[in-house]
């Protein structure tokens, strides 16, 4: 099993570009989750789908995040207007349902300037 | 407040010498505590779950032990290779799948 793949691994761009995510859960997982990490606020949660519909989006900052799962798959996290306060590691994590702890991805460090 | 509280930020330990790194929790109603390490620029791996106070779990030098409201990570004897950002969860009732992580103990094992 190739583990949760995310892309792309870093990403550079300009304030106010959009950006876009992408993940690929583990085959078989129905729950899939998409956190930030920065070193002031840790790990915090985005949004979570199960079985492909969003569950929980209250950590979404603004609307000028979105998520979407269109199949079981593949996910992605869109960023548009992309902000400097919007840099941080994003991660994808999924999991089977049942309480069973999560597989995270390698995540994507996004940088805007 | 916090859900999740670890304690210390960070935790340096000569090769050998036996510590325990806290993760106190507030929320009600557990149906999980996760614990998590984390290398530099990797996402974070699953260590143990645990379920219910008095539990424990072990791993090669770590042990998890969960009380109603704490749990602890006991480190022995500790080798470089440990060194890493450990990290704790907690699911709850009304919390569905979602976890909440406490900010993590930095742990530097120096030889």
């Amino acid at each position: 099993d190739a583990g949760v793949i995310q892309s792309p691994r870093h990403e550079v761009t300009e304030m106010g570009q959009e950006v876009t995510l992408r993940c690929k859960p583990i085959s078989g997982h129905n729950s899939l989750f998409w956190y930030r990490q920065t070193m002031m606020r840790g790990l915090e949660l985005l949004i979570y789908f199960n079985n492909n519909v969003p569950i929980d989006d209250s950590g979404m900052p603004e609307d000028r995040f979105s998520a979407k799962m269109p199949n079981a798959s593949f996910s992605t996290l869109k960023i548009q207007p992309s902000e400097p306060r919007d840099s941080a590691v994003y991660f994808c994590a999924s999991s089977p349902t049942g309480g069973y702890g999560y597989t995270f991805g390698s995540g994507t460090r996004l940088t805007v300037v | 407040e916090d859900q999740v509280t670890q304690s210390p930020e960070a935790l340096r330990l000569q090769e050998g010498e036996s510590s325990s790194l806290n993760c106190s929790y507030t929320v009600s109603g557990l149906r999980g505590l996760f614990w998590y390490r984390q290398d530099p620029g990797k996402g974070p791996e699953f260590l143990f779950t645990l379920y219910s106070a008095g539990e424990e779990k072990e791993k090669e030098r770590l042990k998890a032990t969960l009380t109603k409201k704490e749990s602890f990570l006991h480190i022995t004897a500790p080798k470089p290779e440990d060194s890493a950002t450990y990290l704790c969860a907690v699911r709850w009732h009304g919390g569905s799948e979602k976890l909440v992580f406490g900010k993590g103990t930095k742990l530097t094992v120096n030889p």
